[in-house]
């Protein structure tokens, strides 16, 4: 079936320092999201992106957070600056449209030290 | 507070059984509830869905009941097999593609 690539799926970075999450979305969706799930608990919603621009955002979606996915390329998640809270697995989802099947990546491990 | 919850965090089946994973919400705006299945190490994949309109959804060895007035729904899997153990997360949201509230999981593990 279709897949979401998630490019780095483990990271590691020093408390303080940027990351970048790259997430290769289903080639024709034109939705995107990201995710975090901190171990052992559920999954949280943190942000969806449409046509440039981000339609809602939880509270974990802190201003420390930004999205954007410049001239078709990765949808990207940075982080800037980490904080040890930060730590969680982070996954990227793409559906097609509205009402249509949301499509997970593998997720990508990060570990603020 | 939660918003979709389940019930067991774990659940133990022999293989042959019908597995019951059972799912409540709180907000009467969700119409729209995927069950997602993960193995360790993958993303969510959507297993099956429904939608609030209907009372029971079935795909395969797969289906939902859902309960509008009571707000809960389950997944039965019938004829359990070992490579069915992974973890299951119901979810809900308001609009399907919309965000996606998930429940904690329920890791279902099939004995042989």
């Amino acid at each position: 079936g279709p897949k979401v690539l998630q490019i780095p799926s483990h990271q590691i970075i020093d408390m303080g320092q940027m990351v970048t999450l790259n997430c290769d979305p289903v080639s024709n969706h034109l939705y995107f999201y990201w995710y975090k799930q901190i171990l052992g608990q559920q999954m949280e919603f943190l942000v969806n992106f449409y046509n440039g621009k981000v339609m809602e955002k939880s509270k974990l979606f802190k201003d420390q957070f930004s999205v954007e996915r410049p001239d078709g390329s990765y949808f990207t998640l940075k982080i800037q600056p980490t904080a040890l809270e930060d730590s969680a697995v982070y996954f990227c989802a793409s559906s097609l449209g509205e009402g249509t099947e949301v499509f997970f990546g593998k997720g990508t491990r990060l570990t603020v030290v | 507070q939660q918003q979709v919850r389940q019930s067991s965090q774990s659940l133990t089946v022999w293989e042959g059984e019908t597995a019951i994973l059972n799912c409540s919400y709180e907000n009467s705006a969700f119409d729209y509830f995927p069950w997602y299945q993960q193995f360790p190490g993958e993303g969510p994949a959507l297993l099956i869905a429904i939608r609030s309109v209907s009372d029971k959804k079935e795909d395969g060895r797969f289906t939902i009941f859902f309960n509008k007035r009571e707000k809960n729904l389950s997944l039965h899997i019938k004829d359990s097999q070992p490579g069915d153990s992974a973890t299951y997360f119901c979810a809900a949201s308001a609009d399907a593609g919309a965000k996606l509230t998930f429940g904690g999981g329920t890791r279902l593990t099939v004995r042989p």
